[in-house]
């Protein structure tokens, strides 16, 4: 069982906050990701990182920002909040030479 | 580039109905593929997967063949239940391992009894 953490698993902000998302694994895995999933459950490579200090865009073009200090630790950031980002997130990690990615339970953002 | 279809969705089934949901995939190289399915208020789960042609992944009963010569990798389960009802996503990754995953945009799955 994989054992990677996000929270909050439910955030309900108004428009303009900051906001950080928090995702955690403690499998030592060096590669991480952050998707968006879209209402028609869609989902898109917006950040990933191959290890400490590296962090890349994905596919989608996202606002938000992450960093990778630790490697267990992979936050993503929003420096204000807009309607357009209420969606799911989703945080992945994955094991050195593997191809296959462990999940997150996914933080549900909602901004009014 | 790489990209994966699939099925479009819902599919309606009652319970012991048998399942296929088609995934066909565009690729260089030789990817694995997988199936990942995704319960109410959950997180992707790791369903099966399969890293060259021929090969066969099951789990729970759901099975895919990778099929190089059709490059396809259709998910089957011979008698479908309530709990199976889920959103299953095709995947497949570029050779190199640790790439992001390339998802097709999901199948929604409702099994009623």
């Amino acid at each position: 069982e994989a054992d990677i953490y996000q929270t909050p698993r439910y955030l309900v902000i108004g428009t303009g906050k900051k906001i950080t998302l928090e995702c955690s694994q403690t499998m030592g895995h060096d590669k991480m990701y952050w998707y968006q999933q879209d209402p028609g459950m869609e989902l898109h490579l917006i950040h990933y990182s191959y290890g400490v200090n590296s962090t890349e865009k994905g596919d989608l073009s996202s606002e938000s920002t992450v960093s990778r200090i630790r490697t267990e630790h992979f936050p993503l950031t929003l420096e204000s909040a807009r309607p357009s980002h209420t969606s799911q997130y989703l945080c992945a990690s994955s094991r050195p030479g593997d191809y296959e990615q462990y999940f997150g339970p996914g933080t549900r953002l909602t901004v009014t | 580039g790489d990209s994966v279809t699939q099925m479009e969705g819902p599919v309606t089934l009652s319970e012991e109905a048998f399942l296929t949901i088609n995934c066909t995939y565009t690729a260089t190289g030789y990817p694995s593929l997988f199936w990942y399915v995704q319960y109410p208020g959950e997180g992707l789960q790791l369903l099966l997967k399969a890293t060259k042609a021929d090969d066969k992944g099951s789990n729970k009963g759901f099975e895919a063949t990778y099929r190089k010569e059709t490059t396809s990798f259709h998910l089957e389960k011979g008698s479908v239940q309530v709990s199976d009802s889920a959103v299953y996503f095709c995947a497949l990754s570029a050779n190199q391992a640790g790439t992001a995953l390339i998802f097709g945009k999901g199948t929604t799955l409702s099994v009623s009894s």
